[in-house]
């Protein structure tokens, strides 16, 4: 069974500084990758996949099988990018993603 | 398209009772999944329907379950409602095949006083 893992419950940091919320997953095949977002009141809606390697609202995220990662960065945290933050694995075959249980990122002015 | 509907958007229940849930997916998605969000556990899969069949289930006792009619749109019920139901219950869908993205409702907010 694949397994999501999400070490940190919250991050704070402020204006202008690097974030990286990470997440580790463990699966034997090869996965898809994603992280949602949660603004406040607003519906959790897809941020970005490995598969796309695109960089959306200045955030990245790099898959690294060799130690089963996911982190997701960007280099200048702004206030609006405070939000719950989701990493989702699916597994090869699967139609529905495994969740981890959230970071929520609060960027102080 | 329109989004992802859920309703109602907030419920008071008491305890020993029991609430149905409906969701209305985008226009042409064939699959809707339920999930249960809380602080502690996070996003917790319940289960999914794909052209009216239960196709994937999550680790919850049998008090949840669901259905999905012809139209796609689903409802899930609990029933015998305990304290820990209380929550936020987001329904998802897409179209259901390959790797397809899920969209969310804004969710039903449960509290079983």
């Amino acid at each position: 069974a694949q397994r999501v893992t999400q070490p940190e419950k919250l991050l704070s940091v402020f204006k202008g500084a690097p974030v990286e919320l990470k997440c580790n997953y463990s699966y034997s095949g090869s996965p898809e990758l994603f992280w949602y977002v949660q603004y406040s009141r607003q519906r959790l809606q897809l941020l970005l996949r490995h598969i796309s390697r695109e960089s959306i609202k200045g955030f990245t995220a790099d898959l690294n099988k060799g130690e089963t990662s996911f982190h997701l960065k960007k280099p200048f945290a702004q206030e609006e990018d405070s939000a719950m933050y989701y990493c989702a694995l699916k597994a090869g075959g699967s139609y529905i993603p495994t969740f981890g249980r959230g970071t929520s990122l609060i960027v102080h002015p | 398209k329109a989004g992802v509907t859920q309703t109602p958007r907030y419920l008071i229940k008491t305890r020993g009772q029991q609430v149905t849930l409906s969701c209305s997916p985008i226009s042409g998605h064939r699959s809707v999944s339920w999930y249960q969000q809380t602080p502690g556990q996070g996003l917790q899969f319940l289960f999914e329907y794909f052209s009216e069949t239960q196709r994937n289930k999550g680790n919850f006792p049998g008090r949840f379950s669901g259905r999905q009619f012809s139209n796609s749109r689903s409802e899930m019920n609990v029933s015998t409602l305990e304290l820990g139901d209380s929550a936020l219950y987001l329904c998802a869908s897409n179209e259901g095949v390959g790797t397809d993205t899920q969209y969310f409702g804004p969710g039903t907010r449960l509290t079983v006083l």
